[in-house]
């Protein structure tokens, strides 16, 4: 089945500093790549999502690529501001499964 | 417009017992999943449900069912629950399924002694 892995587990970045977390993906198949952002005490939420025929997509300070040859994509933030400061998981799907990485924390020290 | 719902959101049982957790979803989405979150595991995807039908699975036991109503409101089941059961369950709804976006609800923190 799918494996996904997360790099880096923790990152701690100054305000003001762009962040990047990278995940690769083992299932060629996969071709839906979302990103979410959990804060204490609540459900994730989705940041950005990119699809398998897409190679780049932005939106505001985030972006997101992916490399469907090496099987990785990346999220971007810049300009971060301490309220960026989360647990930020990447996850990958094929039509009947969706797997998760084990998340990134991310702090933003102002 | 309502965010997704889950209740209760938090739950102690013991060994043996069985929990049925709750999830309202936005309305007017009719796909609704489900997820545990443990510190070991991570996130890691349970079921989804679709206009009232499974329509997809995750590598769980049979000690994992779930069904949904004509309303998309779903219902979760653990039963002979075990320790290793305690988590924190998410449900998630959308208009078409885990391929689009998904809300999550603010999950149901179970823990099991």
């Amino acid at each position: 089945g799918e494996n996904v892995e997360q790099h880096p587990s923790t990152l701690s970045v100054q305000e003001g500093d762009s962040a990047v977390i990278k995940c690769t993906y083992s299932d060629s198949a996969s071709n839906y790549f979302p990103w979410y952002k959990q804060e204490l005490g609540k459900g994730p939420q989705l940041i950005i999502d990119i699809r398998s025929n897409v190679g780049e997509k932005k939106d505001q300070r985030i972006a997101v690529t992916l490399n469907k040859t090496a099987k990785h994509f990346s999220l971007h933030i810049t300009e971060t501001q301490p309220e960026d400061s989360a647990v930020y998981f990447c996850a990958a799907s094929i039509p009947n499964d969706m797997r998760f990485g084990a998340g990134t924390r991310l702090t933003v020290k102002p | 417009k309502a965010g997704v719902t889950q209740t209760p959101r938090y739950l102690i049982k013991t060994r043996g017992q069985q929990v049925t957790l709750s999830c309202s979803p936005i309305s007017g989405h009719r796909s609704v999943s489900w997820y545990q979150q443990t510190p070991g595991q991570g996130l890691q995807f349970l079921f989804e449900y679709f206009s009232e039908t499974q329509r997809n699975k995750g590598n769980f036991p049979g000690r994992f069912s779930g069904r949904q109503f004509s309303n998309s409101r779903s219902e979760m089941n653990v039963s002979t629950l075990e320790l290793g059961d305690s988590a924190l369950y998410l449900c998630a709804s959308s208009f078409l399924g885990i391929q689009e976006t998904q809300y999550f609800g603010p999950g149901t923190r179970l823990l099991v002694l």
